[in-house]
């Protein structure tokens, strides 16, 4: 079955430290999105791709860095600079328009 | 002000009650307009996709839009246990910024 597969569904952060949450797609989707979802707000943007080897800052970008080195890969990491980034993350992709296809989410959470 | 406004309830019907949930926005320029289901702690699913103004109707389902009022609205007939969810407002104007509402929390009970 075509997806997007996140991994972990869990992760904890440690003050100072580097995480990475994993996104995969098998539905040769060109463009795939990193969402954060909090309680009581809207999805919001951090980064976008729509090609290999290229990508976009969104909406909230600062503390976080992506890479697009494949087309099924899209991998998000988490970087110390972000100081709040307890939050439930979504990796979303299409194959060219608004229909958002999402992944089943990483809950990160701060030690 | 937000872009897009919904009320986050939470909401609780009777089963087989009618359900109506909506959204406002502010920017002109939103031509797409869908609806996400998202059950707790999983990933949102596309509900419905409608472009422009207008209604679509699939099942249980009627997703209206008034771009006169910067208003869409989500129906849903004959409500089930297993509508209880958070429903997603999505919009957008360029594939690569859709803005979504903040979600509305809905509980069906039996």
């Amino acid at each position: 079955d075509g997806g997007i597969t996140q991994s972990p569904k869990y992760l904890f952060r440690k003050e100072g430290q580097n995480v990475t949450l994993s996104c995969e797609q098998n539905l040769n989707h060109d463009a795939m999105y990193w969402y954060r979802q909090d309680p009581g707000q809207g999805l919001r943007l951090i980064y976008y791709s729509q090609i290999v080897n290229d990508f976009q800052k969104g909406d909230i970008a600062e503390g976080y860095s992506v890479s697009r080195e494949k087309k099924e890969s899209f991998p998000l990491t988490v970087t110390s600079a972000q100081k709040n980034p307890t939050a439930f993350y979504l990796c979303a992709s299409t194959g060219g328009g608004e229909k958002l296809f999402f992944g089943s989410g990483t809950q990160l959470s701060v030690l | 002000q937000k872009e897009v406004e919904q009320d986050p309830g939470p909401l609780s019907v009777p089963e087989g009650a009618i359900v109506s949930l909506n959204c406002t926005y502010s920017n002109s320029a939103f031509q797409y307009f869908m609806w996400y289901r998202q059950y707790s702690r999983k990933g949102p699913e596309l509900l419905m996709y409608t472009y422009s103004s207008g209604n679509k109707e699939d099942g249980r389902f009627t997703a209206q839009v008034d771009k006169s009022s910067k208003y869409i609205s989500l129906f849903i007939r004959d409500s089930q246990p297993s509508d209880s969810a958070t429903y997603l407002c999505a919009m957008s104007g360029d594939p690569r910024w859709v803005r979504f509402g903040a979600g509305t929390r809905l509980t069906v009970k039996p």
